[in-house]
């Protein structure tokens, strides 16, 4: 059964600064990753998608690279704002007809 | 992009209650629905996937029988907490998925809070 781990739980940076948030998971063998954005009592935003053979996707500051045989993800934010605090769920989805499976997410606050 | 909506976006109800919590895709036919529920601070758990037309499947751990889905439509899922405990308080959301497509497209999520 596919887990997913991200690390840390919560992260607390001050403005301007540059960061990484880290995903994991037990499968290797997966068909795509994504990256999502949760504000306090929202639904999700999706950020990026990695599909199984790609290395990484870029959005704007953000930039999520995929190491599949390792069964690792992160995300890079860079330049962070106060407007990027969120938190930040990871999921990975085993092939093209079954559901993502998340993280516990990554609790983001960004210090103006 | 997809647009999927909830209704209610919050609920408060009494302890042996049902209610009902409708998902729309607004504009793609959602030939998968999943639905998932998230407790505080805990990511989202899959509790079911339903296909249009079809009973749905529901993961381990989650009654079917309390949690009942209806996906009677390309466009309409449902899902109703019967004889709702304040144990069934959560955050629920639903994601629709095209057909032939991998992408899902989530919902605001309902938030429900049983007395």
């Amino acid at each position: 059964k596919q887990e997913v781990t991200q690390i840390p739980a919560a992260l607390s940076v001050p403005e301007g600064e540059n960061l990484v948030l880290n995903c994991s998971f037990t499968d290797s063998a997966i068909y795509n990753l994504q990256w999502f954005r949760q504000d306090p009592g929202k639904g999700l935003t999706s950020l990026l998608l990695i599909q199984s053979s790609q290395r990484e996707q870029t959005s704007g500051r953000l930039n999520a690279s995929l190491d599949k045989s390792s069964g690792r993800s992160t995300l890079y934010i860079a330049a962070s704002q106060p407007g990027d605090s969120a938190t930040y769920l990871c999921a990975v989805r085993t092939s093209g007809n079954t559901p993502l499976v998340f993280g516990k997410g990554t609790r983001l606050s960004v210090i103006a | 992009g997809a647009v999927v909506s909830q209704h209610p976006s919050w609920v408060i109800c009494k302890s042996g209650t049902s209610v009902k919590i409708e998902c729309r895709s607004l504009d793609f036919q959602a030939t998968t629905m999943f639905w998932y529920r998230q407790f505080p601070k805990q990511s989202l758990m899959l509790m079911a996937t339903s296909n249009e037309g079809s009973k749905a499947t529901y993961e381990q751990g989650v009654e079917k029988d309390k949690f009942l889905i209806n996906h009677a439509s390309l466009t309409l899922s449902t899902l109703t907490v019967t004889s709702a405990h304040p144990e069934d308080s959560s955050f629920y959301i639903c994601s629709g998925k095209p057909g032939g497509q991998e992408t899902q497209y989530f919902g605001p999520g309902t938030r429900l809070l049983v007395l």
